[in-house]
């Protein structure tokens, strides 16, 4: 059975400052996938890699498939990046999630 | 082009009885995943279709089925509810099999067990 284990659990950042999330997993996978979920539920998918480093406006993945481990940085933080972020292993075409990361930036 | 949509979005249920939720995906995605979210658990897979086939299941008991119709919509049953399956049921669409593209969720039914 695939782990999937993030860090930290909960975090609280000042506007502005450069966020990391940590996500680490124990078996192969096909592809890791970062989401964003919003108060009320609804889930968006930032990021899906398998390999190297992805960037989406303030938004970066890496992936270091050696290590087995995926990090999700955000820089300049802004109060609307507060939500709960969950990386997600898909193996053998199945999803294993991590228990998220609850993120909230103070203005 | 409108996005994934669940009905219904909020659902009472007494112990026993049975549930059916329902998923439209993105038009042109052929590829409906369902998932529970828990606080207790958190996110779960509980499976997927792709062109009407069960293409994988998690480890949820036999009472938890779906199926998908040739218009890829999908349904999720469960039958003879327990109040351990009040939860957030998710569904998300892709255009190819789950893992290898990108996932767009629905807002989930909201399911309630008393």
């Amino acid at each position: 059975k695939n782990e999937v284990e993030q860090s930290p659990q909960n975090l609280t950042a000042q506007e502005g400052e450069f966020i990391t999330i940590n996500c680490s997993y124990s078996v192969g996978i096909s592809a890791l996938h970062w989401l964003q979920q919003h108060p009320g539920g609804g889930i968006v998918s930032l990021f899906m890699l398998s390999s190297g480093k992805k960037k989406h406006g303030r938004l970066i993945a890496t992936i270091n498939i050696q290590e087995k481990h995926s990090s999700l940085h955000i820089t300049a933080s802004h109060p609307r990046d507060s939500a709960v972020y969950i990386c997600a292993d898909n193996t053998g075409n199945q999803f294993y999630f991590g228990t998220g990361t609850s993120l909230t930036v103070i203005p | 082009k409108a996005g994934v949509t669940q009905t219904p979005r909020y659902l009472i249920k007494t112990r026993g009885q049975q549930v059916t939720l329902s998923c439209s995906p993105i038009s042109g995605h052929r590829s409906v995943s369902w998932y529970q979210q828990t606080p207790g658990q958190g996110l779960q897979f509980l499976f997927e279709y792709f062109s009407e086939t069960q293409r994988n299941k998690g480890n949820f008991p036999g009472r938890f089925s779906g199926r998908q119709f040739s218009n890829s919509r999908s349904e999720m049953n469960v039958s003879t509810l327990e109040l351990g399956d009040s939860a957030l049921y998710l569904c998300a669409s892709s255009t190819g099999p789950t893992g290898g593209d990108t996932q767009y969720f629905g807002p989930g039914t909201r399911l309630t067990v008393l």
